[in-house]
């Protein structure tokens, strides 16, 4: 199975940071990597699809990259709203598999 | 909109069926998945279907105890989970695949169901 290492596993944050998560793939995935938020109690939302592509409706302050087996997610000025905990996940080939998770905590 | 159902507390080794109701969308045309979250933990993917069931595929952990299936003519998914294990305890989520091929992000998920495997 493709294992997708996310880090860091968690960090604070303060309002208007400009915040980076990367995710590493055990081996090529092409683009076919996506981005979910997810807050407590609540499903995850897609945030980025195809290592890149925003979700509709989700605010441009979101963008995410690539590079070789590398990706990141980035929120350019972090929001009160975006404090929550986000994966990664790797859809290239079954079994499909998420990364351990980046909990964004209030400074 | 997807409602996950079929939940509960069941003892170790024995089954436990869960659906999915899906609406608001042309289901037949969409992959779905299901995916679970066990208490405090991250998400872990369980199993996948393509629209016409032609591409199945399961976790390490849960192949050949679960079963993944679907009625396109009920708008319904479906999961068959046997021999279950004190580790398979978690939240249940169904999810929407952004196309009819597997290969796609998650763009609608159910608000899950939980099951409980102890004794």
């Amino acid at each position: 199975a493709i294992r997708m290492t996310q880090s860091p596993s968690s960090f604070s944050a303060s309002t208007g940071d400009r915040v980076t998560i990367t995710c590493r793939a055990s081996q090529g995935i092409s683009s076919y990597l996506a981005w979910y938020q997810q807050k407590p109690g609540k499903a995850p939302k897609l945030l980025i699809f195809a290592a890149s592509t925003l979700q509709s409706g989700v605010p441009s302050r979101f963008s995410g990259s690539e590079s070789g087996t590398d990706f990141t997610l980035t929120i350019s000025c972090l929001q009160s709203e975006d404090f929550a905990t986000y994966y990664c996940q790797q859809y290239y080939s079954y079994p499909q598999t998420f990364g351990g998770g980046t909990k964004v905590e209030i400074k | 909109q997807l409602v996950e159902s079929g939940g509960g507390l069941v003892q170790p080794g024995r089954s436990l069926r869960l659906s999915c109701a899906a609406s608001g969308f042309t289901f037949n045309d969409y992959a779905m998945h299901w995916v679970r979250q066990a208490p405090g933990k991250g998400l872990e993917w369980v199993s996948g279907i393509s629209w016409n069931s032609g591409s199945i595929g399961y976790a390490d952990s849960v192949k050949g105890r679960f079963t993944i299936s679907r009625d396109n003519a009920k708008n319904s998914l479906f999961l068959q989970m046997n021999i279950l294990r004190v580790e398979d305890t978690a939240l249940y989520y169904c999810a929407k695949g952004y196309s009819g091929s597997c290969s796609a992000a998650f763009n609608i998920w159910g608000q899950g169901t939980m099951v409980t495997v102890s004794s």
